[in-house]
């Protein structure tokens, strides 16, 4: 596709339930990084994919996260039995791979903003 | 670990005035340097990038940035801001090199008002 896109843009649910975000990555990028924007801050990073395997998740703040990627593109994070405060901004990105370090350009989906309530 | 300071939550310009949005990293080793802009409701978006070559780094939108080692400073110039510009704006430092990490540390944001 043209950009990365996410679904849903928007969710609610309530304290408890388990919930499941999806990022689909512009075409060839093999990174692909999940980070988290609270209200009035800066992005935290969450995990980041090469290809279809995951070397940093130092990020995830709980075991009740985890991500997983398809096929080296499609991936989905999920969070179990959500609390209130994992309301946030949910940001996917992609971005191709070099090996002289992170200088490759992010390129950011629109997001998927959570409510737990 | 590396870290971002960006000076001022808020800043406010009148239209055609000067932009300068302040931007601190601290990092072991020579980093790379990104600026992102978001709009309301969007994603993030890249404005410029340094990643060692000229110091002086040039963007979209008419935006430029400076990379000062001595001072660990990538601030970001605008010279006439225009009612289009109003956004929030994120600095962003890059994992070192040889830890192979590729996750980006944001600073906090600085939302930037223009004033007609």
């Amino acid at each position: 596709g043209a950009g990365v896109s996410q679904s849903p843009s928007n969710k609610v649910t309530e304290k408890g339930k388990d919930v499941e975000l999806r990022c689909d990555p512009i075409s060839g990028h093999t990174a692909l990084y999940w980070y988290r924007q609270r209200l009035g801050q800066g992005l935290e990073f969450l995990i980041y994919f090469q290809g279809n395997s995951a070397p940093d998740k130092s990020g995830l703040p709980s075991d009740r996260f985890s991500a997983e990627r398809t096929g080296e593109s499609v991936s989905t994070l999920t969070i179990q039995r959500t609390q209130q405060e994992d309301s946030a901004v949910y940001l996917c990105a992609s971005s191709l791979f070099s090996s002289g370090g992170a200088r490759e350009t992010q390129y950011f989906g629109p997001g998927t903003r959570l409510l737990v309530l | 670990a590396q870290s971002v300071t960006q000076l001022g939550s808020h800043v406010s310009v009148s239209e055609g005035a000067l932009v300068l949005l302040r931007c601190n990293y601290s990092s072991s080793v020579p980093p790379y340097l990104f600026w992102y802009v978001q709009y309301p409701n969007q994603g993030l978006q890249l404005l410029l990038k340094y990643t060692s070559a000229a110091t002086l780094v040039k963007g979209i939108n008419g935006f430029e940035a400076e990379f000062k080692k001595s001072e660990t400073s990538f601030h970001l110039t605008k010279p006439s801001a225009h009612m289009s510009d109003a956004a929030e704006y994120f600095c962003a430092v890059s994992a070192p090199m040889d830890t192979g990490r590729r996750a980006l540390t944001f600073g906090s944001g600085t939302r930037l008002q223009v004033q007609p």
